[in-house]
């Protein structure tokens, strides 16, 4: 069985501060890796996923984060928050051998104040 | 292109009721996965579809039920609903299994 841990419930943050959510994870087998943004009363939005090659990943506002392996972990940073940044992060994993289905953390409430 | 459409966004049922969900994933996706976040549990998978099968199922009882049809277009049931069923649905589509999925605004779904 795959389980995600967020280690964070609630994250806050000034704005232009660097940020770093945690994310790890639990597998027999390997995974695929993401992170995804849920803005208050919307779906949710991929923002990076690893699937292999470069352990670091990198989104187009910013965010990147890197899978470690050996820690089974997949953390998300950004040098400088936007207050457009508040939103709810969900870490997830996606085992190799089934396709289709995402196994969410808990989620990270990010709160960036001027 | 279109995004993933849900519908309906809002719905109000009453207890022991049945309902059906509709989500029109993106052109071209075949494989579309149902999701239900609620405070307490968070984002659970319920199901994926892909070329009108099932090939994964959550943890969820029976009640819960699904299908796919030949455009892809996919729909969730919940029979003799329950106060706990209240929850955000959400449906997701892929072009292939292992591929990003991309989420649908979801159904808000409240059972009194």
């Amino acid at each position: 069985a795959q389980s995600v841990t967020q280690l964070d419930s609630q994250v806050p943050v000034f704005e232009e501060a660097p940020v770093e959510l945690r994310c790890n994870y639990s597998s027999s087998v390997s995974v695929y890796l993401f992170w995804y943004v849920q803005y208050p009363n919307q779906g949710l939005q991929l923002l990076l996923k690893y699937l292999s090659g470069s352990t670091l990943v990198e989104s187009i506002n910013g965010f990147e984060a890197e899978f470690n392996k050996s820690q089974t972990s997949f953390h998300l940073r950004k040098p400088s928050v936007h207050i457009s940044d508040t939103a709810e992060y969900f870490c997830a994993v996606t085992p190799y051998n089934q396709g289709g289905k995402l196994i969410f953390g808990q989620g990270t409430e990010l709160s960036v104040k001027p | 292109k279109a995004g993933v459409t849900q519908t309906p966004r809002y719905l109000i049922k009453t207890r022991g009721q049945q309902v059906t969900l509709s989500c029109s994933p993106i052109s071209g996706h075949r494989s579309v996965s149902w999701y239900q976040q609620t405070p307490g549990q968070g984002l659970q998978f319920l199901f994926e579809y892909f070329s009108e099968t099932q090939r994964n199922k959550g943890n969820f009882p029976g009640r819960f039920s699904g299908r796919q049809f030949s455009n892809s277009r996919s729909e969730m049931n919940v029979s003799t609903l329950e106060l706990g069923d209240s929850a955000l649905y959400l449906c997701a589509s892929s072009l292939a299994r292992e591929d990003e999925q991309y989420f649908g605004p979801g159904t808000r779904l409240t059972v009194t």
